[in-house]
């Protein structure tokens, strides 16, 4: 069982949506959860990071934690076709800048 | 904010020889970067951490004398693939520690945009 799983999509969705991204993690002792995304062949961009479990809102991104249920999510809200890249949901322990990375999910908005 | 540099972007090589990566990091100073290698649709894979003025520590499975890493200054680490074949070729990615994210003991890491290596 990998430590981090996450649906690869393809996701589609029309502007204007909400999108939800979602992964699930097994190891209890992580502590710092990260969403990161991708454009095509370029390196992941931080979007969004959390500690313990809760919610955290940016503009149109709210990440959300769940550790009862190792559950993490990304919503986008007004999706817009600027938002279409792969989105990488990542965690760790404490005490290590070891980042477990999920697969990614590849999120397409089309006008 | 924090930018990392990495060079050079995409690389073709004939099979046996070597391959020299960069990554800098361009307005902080970096004790440690880290390299993570990509494969098409499979997650990010750390490869090894790598320590300012000390030996490289590399995750199990890595083989080190094939992936060489150097980090002689604050701001430059390098990755040499040595005789490489074409199960080398894969995205190879630096990233740094670059700040806390205003989160309570956390390490941001800031990604280099990517080198991706093909092996003839």
């Amino acid at each position: 069982q990998k430590e981090v799983e996450q649906d690869p999509g393809p996701l589609s969705v029309p502007e204007g949506a909400i999108v939800s991204l979602n992964c699930t993690y097994s190891n209890s002792a992580f502590q710092y959860f990260m969403w990161y995304r991708q454009y095509s062949r370029k390196g992941p961009e931080l979007l969004m990071y959390t500690y313990s479990s809760g919610n955290k809102e940016d503009g149109r991104f709210t990440a959300q934690v769940d550790k009862s249920s190792k559950y993490i999510s990304l919503f986008i809200r007004d999706s817009q076709p600027s938002d279409s890249a792969t989105y990488l949901c990542a965690s760790r322990t404490y005490n290590t800048d070891k980042l477990i990375f999920g697969t990614g999910t590849r999120l397409q908005v089309f006008p | 904010g924090a930018v990392v540099s990495q060079h050079p972007s995409r690389v073709i090589c004939k099979s046996g020889t070597s391959v020299k990566i960069e990554c800098r990091s361009l307005d902080f100073q970096a004790t440690t970067m880290f390299w993570y290698r990509q494969f098409p649709k499979q997650s990010l894979m750390l490869m090894a951490t790598s320590n300012e003025g000390s030996k490289a520590t590399y995750e199990q499975g890595v083989e080190k004398d094939k992936f060489l890493i150097n980090h002689a200054s604050l701001t430059l680490s390098t990755l040499t693939v040595t005789s490489a074949h074409p199960e080398d070729s894969s995205f190879y990615i630096c990233s740094a520690r670059s700040g806390t994210g205003g989160v309570p003991g956390a390490n941001v890491l800031t990604f280099g945009a990517g080198s991706r290596l093909t092996v003839l």
